[in-house]
């Protein structure tokens, strides 16, 4: 079965700077996605970036990008130049070949301004 | 596209009851999934349904059921509700094919009494 922690159960991070979450998975499966969602409180849960196992360069969307070690196992997320609206619960997840996903436990972010 | 509905928002029930969630996908999608998310537990995969076939299980007692429909519209029932039962149940929705990201709905709140 696969398995995703995530270390850090919270994170904070002053405005305008970078903060990098972590996240591990264990499996045997070559071919599978990566994943890191997004739930602002009481907000719904969103998707913020993706990482096909098979593909070597790191996936970046805007101020978010990835770093992905695939021998590692290891998925973490780097958000730069930090907005007060980052602020939220973010989950690591992995979806292998069966098309179940498995979520950590999640990392709680706060933006100081 | 209208996004994952989930109804109803907030639902109060108490011990013993059953109840039933309903979820409607995001359109063109077959796939839809159920979890539970508690604050102690995380996210927990309940089941999957892909095309009116349940696709995946999660690991929960027989009391958590569900269907999908022909339109993908998906409910979840959970008979002789326990005080346990109390969480957020996220329905998240995705295209053809296990890898895609998905979709997730806002939620139904459940407060078991």
């Amino acid at each position: 079965a696969q398995t995703v922690t995530q270390s850090q159960p919270e994170m904070s991070v002053q405005e305008a700077e970078t903060v990098t979450l972590s996240c591990t998975y264990d499996t045997s499966e070559s071919d599978y996605y990566l994943f890191w969602y997004k739930q602002p409180p009481s907000r719904q849960m969103i998707l913020v970036i993706r990482q096909e196992a098979y593909k070597q360069q790191n996936a970046t969307e805007n101020r978010f990008s990835v770093n992905f070690q695939k021998a590692a196992k290891s998925f973490s997320l780097k958000i730069s130049d930090s907005q007060l609206g980052d602020a939220a619960m973010y989950f690591c997840a992995y979806r292998g070949n069966a098309g179940k996903s498995t979520f950590g436990d999640g990392t709680t972010l706060t933006v100081k301004p | 596209k209208a996004g994952v509905t989930q109804t109803p928002r907030y639902l109060i029930k108490t011990r013993g009851q059953q109840v039933t969630l309903s979820c409607s996908p995001i359109s063109g999608h077959r796939s839809v999934s159920w979890y539970q998310q508690t604050p102690g537990q995380g996210l927990q995969f309940l089941f999957e349904y892909f095309s009116e076939t349940q696709r995946n299980k999660g690991n929960f007692p027989g009391r958590f059921s569900g269907r999908q429909f022909s339109n993908s519209r998906s409910e979840m029932n959970v008979s002789t509700l326990e005080l346990g039962d109390s969480a957020l149940y996220l329905c998240a929705s995705s295209a053809t094919g296990t890898y895609n990201e998905q979709f997730f709905g806002p939620g139904t709140r459940l407060t078991v009494l």
